[in-house]
C-alpha cells in the first residue's frame, strides 16, 4: 500500500493566490482528517470526513479555507485568499472504516505551504 | 477546556539510556489516548493507543502507561538509540461529539552518540 498519498509537497505562492492541496487516503480508509502544523500552535485538526461527509470542521480558521471530499479516494483543501499566516506543514491522515476519530490515523507526508 | 500538556518540552539524552515522557490531559469525558512520534519533515506515526481500561501497551522498545484516575500518560524508551530523535505528541480523543481530538504540544527528544 502507498500510504496516504499528498500533493503537492511544498508549495510557495504569493499573498492572495489561491492554494489547493490534494490528498489521496489509503484504499479502503473511509474516514480523512486534514490538520495543519506551526511551531507556534503544534498540530490542529481542521477538518475530519466520514464517508465523505464533513463531520466536524470547527478548527477550519476562517471561511477562506474549505475542504470538499467528492468521493472516497480523493479531497482537497483550498485556500482563496493565502495570507502569511496561512504558512505551515498541512498533513491528511486516513483512518479505517467505522473508527472515525477513533481509531489509528495514518498520516500522509504533508504539503510544506510558504506565502509570500 | 480540554487541555493536554507534556512535558518536557524538549529532552538531551545519550544513546542507550532510557527516558520518560510525560502527559497530563483534562479532557472528559474520556474515549482514549495516542501517542505519535514525528520524525523532522514528516508525518506522525502512530506509536500507541490505549483506551479507559487499558494502563499499558508496548510497542518494540516503546511502554506507554496511562492512569485516567490522574489523567496521566507517560512514554517510556528503552534503550534509546539515535532514530529515536524525534518529536513525541500525546493526542487524547473525547468521547462525544464535540470532543474531538486535543493534542498536545510535543516533546522534542534528541538522542546523542
Amino acid at each position: 500500500d502507498a500510504g496516504v498519498i499528498q500533493s503537492p509537497r511544498h508549495e510557495v505562492t504569493e499573498m492572495g493566490q489561491e492554494v489547493t492541496l490534494r490528498c489521496k487516503p489509503i484504499s479502503g480508509h473511509n474516514s480523512l482528517f486534514w490538520y495543519r502544523q506551526t511551531m507556534m500552535r503544534g498540530l490542529e485538526l481542521l477538518i475530519y470526513f466520514n464517508n465523505n461527509v464533513p463531520i466536524d470542521d470547527s478548527g477550519m480558521p476562517e471561511d477562506r479555507f474549505s475542504a470538499k471530499m467528492p468521493n472516497a479516494s480523493f479531497s482537497t483543501l483550498k485556500i482563496q485568499p493565502s495570507e502569511p499566516r496561512d504558512s505551515a506543514v498541512y498533513f491528511c491522515a486516513s483512518s479505517p472504516q467505522d473508527s472515525g476519530a477513533q481509531g489509528t490515523q495514518y498520516f500522509g507526508p504533508g504539503t510544506r505551504l510558504l506565502v509570500l | 477546556k480540554n487541555q493536554v500538556e507534556q512535558s518536557p518540552q524538549s529532552l538531551i539524552i545519550l544513546e542507550g539510556k532510557n527516558c520518560t515522557l510525560q502527559c497530563n490531559y483534562t479532557v472528559s469525558p474520556f474515549s482514549n489516548l495516542r501517542w505519535y512520534k514525528q520524525d523532522t519533515g514528516r508525518g506522525p506515526v502512530s506509536l500507541t493507543i490505549m483506551t479507559f481500561s487499558e494502563n499499558t501497551k508496548s510497542n518494540g522498545r516503546y511502554t506507554a502507561t496511562l492512569d485516567a484516575d490522574t489523567k496521566q500518560s507517560s512514554l517510556h524508551i528503552t534503550a534509546s538509540q539515535l532514530s529515536d530523535s524525534a518529536s513525541y505528541i500525546c493526542v487524547v480523543t473525547g468521547d462525544n461529539a464535540g470532543n474531538m481530538l486535543t493534542f498536545g504540544g510535543g516533546t522534542r527528544l534528541m538522542v546523542k552518540p
